[in-house]
């Protein structure tokens, strides 16, 4: 079945410094991949929706700037969180889709990403 | 928009009990259903799905779910939780207009042995 590899599993930052968190499909080719962020006791929060060789496209709220997306090809998708915060900490997870979400309807996760800025 | 409520938000049960967890969505019209699994430590993994047909739909693990259109729900059940059960679930909804799903906020489930 599809399978989507994302690292690092944690991470620990300094405030002010960037992290960059990758998300790869290893067998099918992602034509979209979709990045969520999850706070304790609440739901996936959908952050932005990237299609291959495209900008990204980001849900209200969402600082551009801050989370940078880059879908540069169609196995890999990374998200990098420019001069993390203490509020940045979160569990990040992205989930890929072969066909505008339309291959698998399953949308294949990654398995998440914990980050800590300290 | 729509929107998912789970109102099971932690759920703790003995071995061999029976597990209902609550899914509710807000959307009148055609929607596919879904609900996934994550265990301590894993990726969210999917559980079960509908789109159309019988509105019970069987998956993994012994885990059903019943779409009932009048109610706006789709229940997720389990006659007999085990220890390895322990985990967060979740519900989402895709609308016909959108290939995104809404998830629900997450049930935490804990069984003991």
């Amino acid at each position: 079945g599809a399978v989507v590899s994302q690292h690092p599993s944690r991470v620990i930052c300094k405030s002010g410094t960037s992290v960059k968190i990758e998300c790869r499909s290893l067998d099918f080719q992602a034509t979209t991949m979709f990045w969520y962020r999850q706070f304790p006791k609440q739901s996936l929060m959908l952050m932005a929706t990237s299609n291959e060789g495209s900008k990204a496209t980001y849900e209200q709220g969402v600082e551009k700037d801050k989370f940078l997306i880059n879908h540069a090809s169609l196995t890999l998708s990374t998200l990098t969180v420019t001069s993390a915060h203490p509020e940045d900490s979160s569990f990040y997870i992205c989930s890929a889709s072969g066909d505008r979400g339309k291959a698998n309807y399953g949308y294949t996760f990654g398995s998440g990403t914990r980050l800590t800025v300290v | 928009a729509q929107s998912v409520s789970q109102h099971n938000h932690h759920v703790i049960l003995s071995e061999a009990a029976s597990l209902e967890l609550g899914c509710n969505y807000s959307y009148g019209g055609t929607v596919n259903l879904f609900w996934y699994v994550q265990y301590p430590g894993q990726h969210l993994q999917l559980l079960l799905k509908y789109f159309s047909g019988d509105p019970l739909v069987k998956g993994i693990k012994g885990f059903e779910a019943e779409f009932i259109k009048s109610k706006f729900s789709f229940n997720l059940r389990k006659p007999s939780v085990q220890w390895s059960d322990t985990a967060e679930y979740f519900c989402a909804v895709k609308t016909g207009g959108s290939y995104i799903p809404t998830f629900g906020r997450g049930t935490s489930l804990i069984v003991h042995p």
